[in-house]
This record gives C-alpha cells, structure tokens and sequence, in this order.
C-alpha cells in the first residue's frame, strides 16, 4: 500500500519554465488536494479535486492549474515558474472531504525557481 | 474559521507519556477536532481526531473536555521517532470550507533519550 506518491522530490526551475508536480494515490480516495508550505506561512491550500473531472481552487491559486481525469492522479502544473513559487509542494487525499475523515500527505516536492 | 492555540513548544523524556494541550475556545458544535504531526522534512500525518467523546487509536488518544473548548492529545510513550510539530485544527461541517485543513504554527515537541 503505497498511499500518496509524490514525484519529483526535488526541482530547480528557471524563471519563466513549466513543469508538472505528479500525485497519485492508490486509496480509491475521492478527494485530493495540492498545498505549499512556505516558512513562518503553515500550509496553504492551492486547488483541490472531489472526484475524477471536478477541480477546484483553493486559497493561493494564482499560476497553478489542476486536472483530474482519474481518480488516482491529480497533478499540478505550473505554467511559467516565478520565484515566488519557491516552495515544498504536498499533495494530500481523503475518502471523501467530510470532517469525519483524517487526510493522508505525500512526502513533498520541495522546488527552487531560480 | 475557530481558533485554536498551542503551546510554541514541550519537552519530554523516552517513554514517558506527553500530554499535548489545544485551546479552542470558540468552537461550534459541528467542529470537528484533528490532530496532525510533521516530523522533519516530512509530510503532515494523520494522528487522530473526535468530535465530543475522547478516542483512541494506536498513534494516540484524544481528550475532549466536556465543554469542548479544549481538547488534549497523549502520547502513552515517547519515542525519539515522536519528535514533531504537532498541530491541532478544527474542521467544521457546515460551509464550503470544510474540506480545507488550516494549520497554525503547532507546538514542536522535542523527546530526550
């Protein structure tokens, strides 16, 4: 039982590159979720999927963007890298979102943009 | 969203139980109580979490006052591997955000050998 794998584990970006963050679980969860988590800042929530095909954003979207086209795998994208973007990356999952639920995380990306 | 308050930081001693505090005076009934912990260079990870009654699982147990403005999560016994910051939420039924985890600061608890 793998749970939540996140690839890579480690980036180094140039400013103004793409590139995909990869999630996949292996839990049949139906929610999954991207947060970043930057010093002094805890995690911030950056977009979040309830099930195959529906996406949505969370609080700090802006130069991200997700799809969900199995239920597994949930990448994130960066469209043009900034270094702001500088960040460890964590994809999390859950049965479903109810409270009732506890949230099972990867052990992170943590990517440079230079 | 309520608001929970931890201690910075606690100390303990291998194999002696820890009892890790949480304030959340504010807390609505449909509030549920999680607790998560993330050691170093790690991914948060799932302890525990209740709503009125106290639980247990094999990571922990969880004590809900019965008021339920506070809340305290027990190690039975510390191991080295149980150095982390531990973080309380609240996740509410009600809303479009209760699929969101908000993290504080958590309190960092160091185990000595």
């Amino acid at each position: 039982n793998a749970g939540v794998t996140q690839t890579p584990k480690f980036q180094v970006l140039k400013t103004g590159q793409s590139m995909t963050l990869q999630c996949a679980q292996d839990m049949n969860h139906e929610y999954m979720s991207w947060y970043r988590q930057d010093p002094g800042m805890g995690l911030r929530l950056i977009h979040y999927s309830v099930g195959a095909g529906i996406t949505d954003q969370g609080e700090v979207p802006n130069g991200y963007n997700v799809s969900r086209s199995t239920t597994e795998d949930f990448p994130l994208r960066l469209l043009s890298a900034a270094p702001s973007q500088t960040s460890v990356y964590f994809c999390a999952s859950s049965v479903s979102r109810s409270p009732n639920y506890g949230y099972t995380f990867g052990s992170g990306t943590r990517l440079t943009v230079v | 969203d309520a608001k929970t308050t931890q201690p910075n930081s606690m100390e303990s001693n291998e194999e002696e139980p820890v009892h890790l505090p949480c304030n959340h005076s504010t807390i609505s009934g449909t509030d549920y109580i999680h607790w998560y912990r993330q050691l170093p260079s790690q991914g948060p990870e799932y302890v525990i979490h209740g709503l009125t009654s106290n639980v247990n699982n094999r990571m922990a147990s969880l004590a809900i006052a019965e008021d339920r403005k506070s809340s305290t999560l027990i190690l039975h016994r510390a191991t080295l591997r149980d150095a982390a910051v531990y973080y309380c939420i609240l996740r509410s039924t009600d809303g479009g955000s209760n699929y969101k985890l908000t993290f504080g600061k958590g309190t960092l608890l160091t185990v000595n050998p």
